[in-house]
């Protein structure tokens, strides 16, 4: 019952754009991203919440879609500095926190 | 402000033995969040609790227990080891509630030999 991501990965090149999807069969409240940096811990990137209000770095742009029970994580000019796999999260039950199998992003110079 | 901190930072136990790890969240946050992270897969969570109180369990056998104490910190303990509980263990720590973020701490990397 986790959420979907895709891609599973992608390639980009400094400065290129990417989308990275999060998906659920189930109804979403809230999802939040994380992006881990390889033999790094996880670090928060954003919450969205239904209704439309959001917490999370400036730098970051997101969107949720209730209705389509999706998010997307929107990564532009990217840098060097994005490489990493992104986790998207939510919880189930109202208890049970689960995490997608991640995204992982690679930017070449 | 200090982050979440665990101990140890890696741990060499024995199928069949016992393991403990700890965590201290952030100052102010009352939320602690188990989550295992097996090499090269995801994190798939394991237990939360919350102003003392376990409020949910993952996919886990009972084995995997914890607990946390007066002062928000809290204790992982891992029961009767198998290679496959080999991972990362990662504590997290947030404000209450579901609508705020997690801050994660290092982790402890745990080998079952």
């Amino acid at each position: 019952q986790q959420p979907v991501q895709s891609p599973q990965a992608v390639i980009l090149r400094e400065g290129e754009d990417a989308v990275i999807n999060c998906s659920s069969s189930k109804a979403l409240y809230s999802v939040h991203w994380y992006r881990q940096k390889h033999g790094e811990a996880p670090v928060f990137l954003m919450i969205l919440l239904k209704g439309g209000e959001q917490k999370g770095h400036e730098k970051i742009s997101a969107s949720f879609n209730e209705k389509k029970q999706q998010s997307s994580l929107y990564l532009t000019a990217s840098q060097l500095s994005y490489s990493g796999t992104y986790f998207c999260g939510t919880f189930r039950g109202g208890q049970n926190f689960v995490f997608g199998p991640g995204t992982r992003l690679s930017v070449l110079p | 402000e200090a982050g979440v901190t665990q101990s140890p930072t890696h741990l060499i136990k024995t199928r069949g033995q016992q393991a403990t790890l700890r965590c201290s969240p952030i100052s102010g946050h009352t939320s602690v969040y188990w989550y295992q992270q097996a090499l090269g897969l995801g994190l798939q969570f394991l237990l939360w609790y919350d102003e003392g109180e376990e409020r949910n369990r993952g996919n886990f056998p009972p084995r995997f227990s914890g607990r946390q104490f007066p002062n928000y910190s809290s204790e992982l303990n891992v029961n009767a080891l198998e290679l496959e509980d080999s991972a990362l263990y990662l504590c997290a720590s947030s404000l209450a509630g579901r609508l705020n973020e997690q801050f994660f701490g290092p982790g402890t990397r745990l080998t079952v030999l």
